[in-house]
């Protein structure tokens, strides 16, 4: 099966600590991307990548890492540094400009991350 | 003003209704307009995709974009309780702020459809 996969599906971080949540996608997409959601705010974007070791700060960057070694993954930590972490993240991924229409992201199952 | 504009309700109709749902934006830019369901604690659903103006229709699903009053318009046929969700619009144009393929998103209005 196709698809993005996110792990694990809940995570607990206590103050101080980071922690890193996966994404992989099998769908040989080129950009992938990572948001963040709130209740009543809509999907935020915090980090996107179009290809391979390249990597883009989006909207609300700050406190978050990513790293691109592979197509096929995104993962993203979030650091001691971001205030406010707890939240549903979702992942996404979609098709470079250079073989298709790009705009249509799809979204793996989300982590929700509860800070302690 | 905020980019685009979503109505997050709640909207509760009666099974079998005709359902619409709307965003309004601002940046004149926006040619590629999207629908997302999300259900509850699951990611959000590739529904319909279009590009520019014009209806598009996929089963009970018709997708209205009108640029000229930048408006987009979700219509559900004969509503089910299974499309009880948030349904999220999603907008981009070309290299948009220099990113190609980032999305703006509204803030999604929850559908609840009674049996």
């Amino acid at each position: 099966d196709g698809g993005i996969t996110q792990s694990p599906k809940y995570l607990f971080r206590k103050e101080g600590q980071n922690v890193t949540l996966s994404c992989e996608q099998n769908l040989n997409h080129d950009a992938m991307y990572w948001y963040r959601q709130d209740p009543g705010q809509g999907l935020r974007l915090i980090y996107y990548s179009q290809i391979v070791n390249d990597f883009q700060k989006g909207d609300i960057a700050e406190g978050y890492s990513v790293s691109r070694e592979k197509k096929e993954s995104f993962p993203l930590t979030v650091t001691s540094a971001q205030k406010n972490p707890t939240a549903f993240y979702l992942c996404a991924s979609s098709i470079d400009l250079a073989t298709g229409t790009y705009n249509e992201q799809f979204f793996g199952p989300g982590t929700r991350l509860t800070v302690l | 003003q905020k980019e685009v504009e979503q109505d997050p309700g709640p909207l509760s109709v009666p099974e079998g209704a005709i359902v619409s749902l709307n965003c309004t934006y601002s940046n004149s830019a926006f040619q590629y307009f999207m629908w997302y369901r999300q259900y509850s604690r699951k990611g959000p659903e590739l529904l319909m995709y279009t590009y520019s103006s014009g209806n598009k229709e996929d089963g009970r699903f018709t997708a209205q974009v009108d640029k000229s009053s930048k408006y987009i318009s979700l219509f559900i046929r004969d509503s089910q309780p299974s499309d009880s969700a948030t349904y999220l619009c999603a907008m981009s144009a070309e290299n948009y702020g220099g990113s190609q393929g980032n999305l703006i998103f509204g803030k999604g209005t929850k559908l609840s459809v009674k049996p």
